[in-house]
């Protein structure tokens, strides 16, 4: 499984653009990423996931370089409830989802 | 509304005595995962069921055990809980990759206190 390292932690104003940049250096070609948010006593919640380029949805865009080795997820004009952790995760795609967590980033928005 | 359920919500139990956590799922998912997760830490897999097949991470302790008597239930069983076992215990589930399953959903967790 590839490792991945993400920065501790992170302090936003409410209403800027949050960019959390991932790297996983080891991923596999058949690998995909997928990032979760954490609330405290909450279990993960699934944000994103892609294998290459950009992807978009309706709370966050993620951005993979074409080395795939490093992705950002991106969060647009975030809130006072954005408030959590964020993990980046590679997914190996051999028929099931075995993933391991890294450290997440715990992400602050301040008012 | 489809979801992930885990029963209890909050479990206390003492030292040595064995402990059983519940998850069920409405979602029809093949996958089924335990997390373990202490205070301000990652979530760590302790091992899942692909259908009924058992998989254990080589790191789990023996004193944790699973089962799955159905594509619906899963349990997990603490046979004899010690102190540093204390944590948040997460019960998830995805449909294999094959079906495009790359997303896992997961309960909203037991948190366990061994006294």
């Amino acid at each position: 499984l590839a490792k991945t390292t993400q920065p501790i932690s992170m302090d936003s104003y409410e209403g800027q653009e949050v960019n959390i940049t991932c790297s996983h250096n080891n991923i596999a070609t058949n690998d995909y990423i997928t990032w979760y948010q954490q609330f405290p006593s909450q279990g993960p919640r699934f944000i994103i996931q892609g294998y290459k380029t950009k992807v978009t949805n309706e709370v966050a865009s993620l951005f993979i370089p074409a080395d795939r080795k490093s992705s950002t997820l991106s969060l647009p004009r975030v809130s006072l409830s954005d408030t959590a952790v964020y993990y980046c995760l590679v997914v190996d795609s051999g028929g099931y989802q075995k993933v391991t967590f890294g450290t997440g980033t715990k992400l602050q928005v301040i008012p | 509304d489809a979801m992930v359920i885990q029963n209890p919500r909050y479990q206390v139990t003492q030292f040595g005595k064995p402990v059983t956590l519940s998850c069920s799922q409405t979602l029809n998912h093949n996958v089924m995962y335990w997390y373990q997760q202490k205070s301000s830490q990652a979530p760590k897999l302790l091992f899942h069921y692909y259908d009924k097949d058992f998989n254990n991470e080589a790191d789990t302790p023996d004193n944790f055990q699973s089962r799955r008597p159905n594509t619906s239930f899963c349990f997990l069983d603490i046979r004899s809980p010690g102190l540093g076992d204390a944590a948040m215990y997460l019960c998830a589930t995805s449909r294999d990759l094959a079906t495009g399953g790359y997303e896992q959903y997961f309960g909203p967790g037991t948190r366990l206190t061994v006294t």
